[in-house]
């Protein structure tokens, strides 16, 4: 079965570090890029940060970059989120998701096509 | 960046009903586009991508439409379990833009 299950949410002071896991089985994780997306207390889904499948391409949403970093394990299936410096605007469900490629009509096309349940990570003081 | 406008933000419709929920780019964006369902407590389900492509396994009551700016998620007819909140996404492109969502309620 193909599965992503997140860990490493909690409850953080301001200014302070959480690093969250997400471990992937049931499909080749080198073979796809990943993603995590967070939603916010009755807000929507924001997307956060993305990386490629071996690490040559790493993109980060304004909201985040230069305090958050992305990376992953390929030996362990395993893919993380190092959050720094958080804001209580920080608080949301984190999911880790996988990106998927298509080709239609001759272009390339990404989706997330496999999600995790999500962990959640509380900013307050 | 590129917004990603989603209409309407909420609605109420009955089993059966045919909902269209719309999605607008702030510029052109071909046809990098997906569309996800949401429900409380769940990971998002992919339900189109490349604007009209049916992920395997959604039902075929799901479709979707359009090109350039204006897009479109069609449920033909509205099951009990479709009840969610729905994203379109900007893909490919970054910052892969979320819309706002819309909430399908019972009416």
């Amino acid at each position: 079965e193909v599965q992503l299950v997140e860990s490493g949410g909690g409850l953080v002071k301001p200014g302070g570090s959480l690093r969250l896991s997400c471990a992937a089985s049931g499909f080749t994780f080198t073979s796809n890029g990943m993603s995590w997306v967070r939603q916010a207390p009755g807000k929507g889904l924001e997307w956060v940060s993305t990386i490629s499948s071996t690490s040559s391409h790493i993109y980060y949403a304004d909201s985040v970059k230069g305090r958050f970093t992305i990376s992953r394990d390929n030996a362990k299936n395993s893919l993380y989120l190092q959050m720094n410096s958080l804001r209580a605007e920080d608080t949301a469900v984190y999911h880790c998701a996988r990106e998927t490629e298509w080709i239609e009509y001759s272009m390339y096309y990404y989706g997330m096509d496999v999600w995790g349940q999500g962990t959640t990570v509380t900013v307050s003081s | 960046d590129i917004q990603m406008t989603q209409s309407p933000s909420s609605l109420s419709a009955s089993v059966g009903d045919r909902v269209i929920i719309t999605c607008r780019a702030s510029q052109s964006i071909s046809t990098y586009l997906n569309w996800y369902q949401h429900k409380p407590g769940k990971a998002p389900k992919l339900l189109i991508f490349a604007a009209s492509s049916l992920q395997s396994g959604v039902p075929s009551r799901f479709s979707g439409s359009g090109s350039g700016t204006d897009f479109t998620l069609t449920i033909s007819s509205l099951q009990p379990e479709d009840f969610a909140t729905y994203y379109c996404q900007l893909s490919y492109i970054t910052p892969q833009t979320f819309g706002g969502g819309t909430k399908v309620e019972i009416k």
